[in-house]
Formats: structure tokens, C-alpha cells, sequence
């Protein structure tokens, strides 16, 4: 699977956009994007994925470049308890021999009230 | 039901000890996962199941041996641990191989 590279960590004024970036310029074309977060000493938490067009889900907006090598997670209006580490993940998506789940650093976003 | 549930919550044991961890899905599930997490580190795969064969073991030390007795029942049986052993435990569970993973709150372990 394609590794990523995120931003250690990111502040977010509660109540404004959070714009997560991820770079991942060996993608391939059958690799999907994932998010997921994880909030202190919880599980992760899926967040939302996509191929190559932009995507919406009730949680955030995923969008990817027109090339692929890169996407943003948007969270529309961050509260206090979006703080969460953010994962960024390409992997390929479907039935076929097993791939890891693997994880990279992640975003440390902090909302500050 | 969209829970993964993992039992116990917090595990203290000895190095002597022998001990399980448990995770649970009723999503019907085919694909489930143990990860290992130290602190402010990403969770670490341990171990694939896919339809309650072991598909991938990321080269775990035997004193982890994992067990699914059926499709929705994951364990995670422990013996002579090491305190560097000490983590949260991490259990997930997907539709299918490679679509998303949904996780459980984790077990965490304090080897002593």
C-alpha cells in the first residue's frame, strides 16, 4: 500500500473549517483514501473514503486532486470534540488477497475553544 | 449493531500469567484484526483473520496467539508477556477484506 505523509499536528478555531492534508504521490489506481481518527485512548474511528471524485458523508468532505497524489479532509464547522489524531490511509478497497490496514503518524488537530 | 466490543477494558497480569482477550462483532463480519498500540504511536497490525482462517501474522512473538472460533468471535490468548508488552489492544472488524474496518475501544494491558 502507498505511504502517506500528514502534518504532526494542526490547531482549528472551534466552529470554523478544519482542512486535513494528506500526500500521497505513489498512489496507485486501485487504491482507495481513507480516514479514520482516533480520540484519546479510543478506537479508531472511520471517517470516510474515496477512488479519485470528491466525497460527503455527514461526518466531512473528502476531496482529491484531479492527479490523485493528494487529499483534504474537511470537517465544516470543528468543535471541541473533533481534537483527535487523524489517519490518513491508501490502500486497495475490495475481495482479493489481504492488505493491511496500516497506519502512518496521523494529524494531531486541536480544536481550541 | 455497529459495535465491536473488546473484554476486558483493563488488564493487569504477571509475566507468569496466562490471560485472554476477547472481541466480539454481530456486523456478520468476515474479516477481523488485532492491533497492538503504545503510547503516541499508531496502532500496529498484528494479525488478519478472514473467514476465521489466519490470513496474515505481521511476524508476532508466540507468547501472542490468536484464536477465532467462529465469525464473531475474535481472541487474543497471552502468556509470558514482558512488561514492554504493556499496550492497548486494539480489535477490528470489516464487511471483507480491504473495505473499512470498524474498531473496538480496545483492551488495555499492564504487563507486571
Amino acid at each position: 500500500d502507498a505511504k502517506t505523509t500528514q502534518p504532526p499536528s494542526m490547531d482549528c478555531a472551534e466552529g470554523r473549517a478544519a482542512n486535513l492534508p494528506c500526500n500521497h504521490s505513489t498512489i496507485s489506481g486501485n487504491e482507495y483514501v481513507y480516514w479514520y481518527r482516533q480520540i484519546h485512548s479510543q478506537g479508531p474511528q472511520y471517517i470516510i473514503h474515496g477512488l479519485k471524485n470528491n466525497e460527503t458523508n455527514e461526518m466531512a468532505s473528502l476531496i482529491i486532486t484531479e492527479d490523485r497524489k493528494s487529499s483534504t479532509l474537511i470537517l465544516p464547522h470543528a468543535t471541541l470534540r473533533d481534537t483527535a489524531v487523524y489517519y490518513c490511509i491508501v490502500r486497495v478497497r475490495g475481495s482479493g488477497s489481504a492488505r493491511q490496514l496500516t497506519f502512518g503518524s496521523g494529524t494531531q488537530l486541536t480544536v481550541l475553544p | 449493531d455497529t459495535e465491536v466490543t473488546q473484554t476486558p477494558k483493563h488488564l493487569v497480569m504477571g509475566m507468569t500469567n496466562k490471560k485472554s482477550l476477547k472481541c466480539e462483532q454481530h456486523m456478520g463480519h468476515r474479516a477481523m484484526y488485532w492491533y497492538k498500540q503504545k503510547a503516541k504511536k499508531p496502532p500496529e497490525l498484528m494479525f488478519v483473520y478472514s473467514y476465521e482462517k489466519l490470513s496474515i501474522n505481521e511476524s508476532v512473538p508466540s507468547r501472542f496467539s490468536p484464536e477465532c472460533p467462529n465469525s464473531s468471535l475474535l481472541n487474543l490468548h497471552l502468556h509470558a508477556l514482558q512488561p514492554e508488552d504493556s499496550a492497548l489492544y486494539l480489535c477490528a472488524s470489516a464487511g471483507s477484506l480491504n473495505t473499512e474496518a470498524f474498531f473496538g475501544q480496545g483492551t488495555r494491558l499492564t504487563v507486571v
